[in-house]
């Protein structure tokens, strides 16, 4: 099992651009997140998802959207990007109540900036 | 919400040494979990504890979740323990949901 993946690794944006950030597992979870990761700081959570076709907003989701058409891909987009959104953004995933399990597993993170 | 409190915010250890991370929280827990953040910016699982002890090699944890605490015991550091470890916890009022809040984070060094 690859476990959960990111992708891109990096990416540097212009301010005003858009660009969306793929989250995939493969470990038949229910549940998926994405959060970001400031300098010198905890991970905050964006928006989360309980279910394929579900999403809600996290503690900090302005200027994001997602979307989970699959229940194995979970997508964050930046529709007009701005330097506050420079961080790293890592995509989590647990089975879920149904699932058994509350335990999250993380994926490797996307390092953006935005100039 | 619920708070998350970790200490010491920084530590600095001889390769060989023992220490103890704390994680303080303000209210019940559905899950609590610690993870290790490494130089290269990986987040790895340590444990999933919300109550209990629990032992994996050189590390151990345990929760005591009625004094809404968790310790993490680090023996016989190495160099590769360095980095950031973090506290992380689900409230009552996100049991549902499964949402994580983290602590700051304490950051180890291991000196060789």
């Amino acid at each position: 099992n690859a476990g959960v993946t990111q992708t891109p690794k990096f990416r540097v944006l212009k301010t005003g651009q858009s660009m969306t950030l793929l989250c995939a597992q493969d470990m038949n979870h229910e549940y998926m997140y994405w959060y970001r990761q400031d300098p010198g700081m905890g991970l905050r959570l964006i928006h989360y998802s309980v279910g394929e076709g579900t999403t809600a907003k996290g503690e900090v989701p302005d200027g994001y959207n997602v979307s989970r058409l699959k229940k194995q891909n979970f997508l964050l987009g930046l529709e007009s990007a701005a330097p506050s959104q420079t961080s790293v953004y890592f995509c989590a995933s647990s089975p879920g109540l149904a699932g058994g399990g509350r335990e999250q597993f993380f994926g490797p993170g996307t390092r953006l900036t935005v100039l | 919400g619920i708070q998350v409190e970790q200490s010491p915010p920084d530590l600095i250890l001889q390769e060989g040494a023992n220490s103890t991370l704390r994680c303080n929280f303000s209210d019940s827990v559905n899950n609590l979990q610690w993870f290790h953040q490494n130089p290269w910016g990986q987040l790895i699982n340590l444990f999933y504890i919300p109550s209990g002890t629990k032992q994996n090699g050189r590390l151990s944890a345990t929760t005591v979740a009625t004094e809404r605490y968790s310790l993490l015991y680090i023996s016989s550091s190495q160099t590769t323990d360095s980095g950031v470890y973090f506290c992380a916890v689900t409230g009552p009022g996100s049991s549902n949901t499964g949402k994580l809040i983290f602590g700051q984070g304490t950051t180890l060094q291991v000196k060789p």
